[in-house]
């Protein structure tokens, strides 16, 4: 089955830095990446994604890029801001008996320091 | 136009007790997935429910079992409760079964002790 890997866990990074997260995949099938944010004790809300055929995509200071041959994607934040510290993860998923169910990445906390 | 809602927030069961936990759809969303999250994991998915039909499940053992009404709510069912059930349960919603967007409820934190 599919399996998502994400790195790092832990990131720290100065305000007005950029941060990037980075996640592999294993089923070659999968056609959709999406990024949720998850604040302590709040939902996982999603704040980007990607399709297989698309490259790049990009919504103000949040970017996310993926790569099928190398089966890699990543999220970009520009211009890191306090409240963009959080748990981010990525997740993939492929259409199976019509539906898209969704494998996610072990999370990465990011903390964006003042 | 709503969102996801789930019910209760907290729960505190005791091992081989049975829970039902409950979703309530966002409006005009017909498919619903639920998830488990253990402490400092990510979501893993248990099964998807489509207008009334279970469509697909995860590694979940059978005594893991859900509903989804005709107005598109949906509970989960846990049998015989163990201790590594201690989660949040989040459930997703879908406009439908096609669609590639999943929205988050809030979640039920279960304690089993």
């Amino acid at each position: 089955g599919e399996n998502v890997e994400q790195h790092p866990s832990t990131l720290s990074v100065q305000e007005g830095d950029s941060a990037v997260i980075k996640c592999t995949y294993s089923d070659s099938a999968s056609n959709y990446f999406p990024w949720y944010k998850q604040e302590l004790g709040k939902r996982p809300q999603l704040i980007i994604d990607i399709r297989s055929n698309v490259g790049e995509k990009k919504d103000q200071r949040i970017a996310v890029t993926l790569n099928k041959t190398a089966k890699h994607f990543s999220l970009h934040i520009t211009e890191t801001q306090p409240e963009d510290s959080a748990v981010y993860f990525c997740a993939a998923s492929r259409r199976i008996q019509g539906a898209q169910k969704l494998v996610f990445g072990q999370g990465t906390r990011l903390t964006i320091n003042p | 136009e709503t969102g996801v809602t789930q019910s209760p927030t907290h729960l505190i069961k005791t091992r081989g007790q049975q829970v039902t936990l409950r979703c309530s759809s966002q409006s005009g969303h017909n498919t619903v997935s639920w998830y488990q999250q253990a402490l400092g994991q990510g979501p893993q998915f248990i099964f998807q429910y489509y207008r009334e039909e279970e469509n697909g499940r995860g590694n979940f053992p059978p005594r893991f079992s859900g509903l989804q009404f005709p107005n598109y709510s949906s509970e989960l069912n846990v049998n015989a409760l163990e201790l590594d059930d201690s989660a949040l349960y989040l459930c997703a919603s879908s406009l439908t079964i096609s669609s590639y967007e999943q929205y988050f409820g809030p979640g039920t934190r279960l304690t089993v002790t």
